[in-house]
């Protein structure tokens, strides 16, 4: 049973540019969350997503950022016009459907976004 | 206001001495405790959940208990692999999102 995975491992994007991060839940997991995590420092939440719903985005900055999980693929998180203070790991988590108890989350390996 | 406080920052153990790092937070109507482990370049590896105080969890020579604001995880007889980041996070009330502390850099030297 594979676990999340996410792609691509390391970006470089110039100031300006797009960037596009994926992440594919494991197998029979329909919640995805991403975080952002910055040197020496812990995970902040950006967006927690069901497929083809965004469930709450209270930790994603309001520009440049979006985030979505269509009903077949991959979520994606985009950030547009990459700046340099973007530049962090970022994380993607995904748990099993959700049913009136806690369920622990399970991360992938992160991308690692770097900004010239 | 930060919802989860770790400490201490950093700890730095020889083989085999016992510690316990702590984990402080102050969300009300707590839904989970959660702790991982991380190593350099990697995601969080799942460790533990804990639910209500009292609860007691262990895995190795890793044990995690929990009180009402705060939770410990204690090393027994550490070894050098141990050496991690360990990082606790808390999921409150209705809400979905983890709230993660800074986490533990431990450093078990042989």
């Amino acid at each position: 049973n594979a676990g999340v995975m996410q792609n691509p491992r390391h970006l470089v994007r110039r100031r300006g540019q797009e960037a596009r991060l994926r992440c594919s839940p494991m197998k029979g997991h329909s919640h995805v969350y991403w975080y952002r995590q910055l040197p020496e420092e812990g995970l902040k939440f950006m967006v927690y997503l069901q497929k083809e719903n965004i469930i709450d985005e209270s930790g994603m900055p309001k520009e440049r950022f979006s985030a979505e999980f269509p009903k077949e693929g991959p979520s994606i998180l985009r950030i547009q016009q990459v700046v340099r203070g973007d530049s962090a790991a970022y994380f993607c988590a995904s748990s099993p459907p959700y049913a009136g108890g806690s369920y622990e989350q399970y991360f992938g390996p992160g991308t690692r976004l770097t900004v010239t | 206001e930060d919802q989860v406080t770790q400490s201490p920052e950093a700890l730095r153990l020889q083989e085999g001495e016992s510690s316990s790092l702590n984990c402080s937070y102050t969300v009300s109507g707590l839904r989970g405790l959660f702790w991982y482990r991380q190593d350099p370049g990697k995601g969080p590896e799942f460790l533990f959940t804990l639910y209500s105080a009292g609860e007691e969890k262990e895995k190795e020579r890793l044990k995690a208990t929990l009180t009402k604001k705060e939770s410990f995880l204690h090393i027994t007889a550490p070894k050098p692999e141990d050496s991690a980041t360990y990082l606790c996070a808390v999921q409150e009330g209705n809400f979905n999102k983890f709230y993660f502390g800074s986490g533990t850099k431990l450093n078990v030297k042989p």
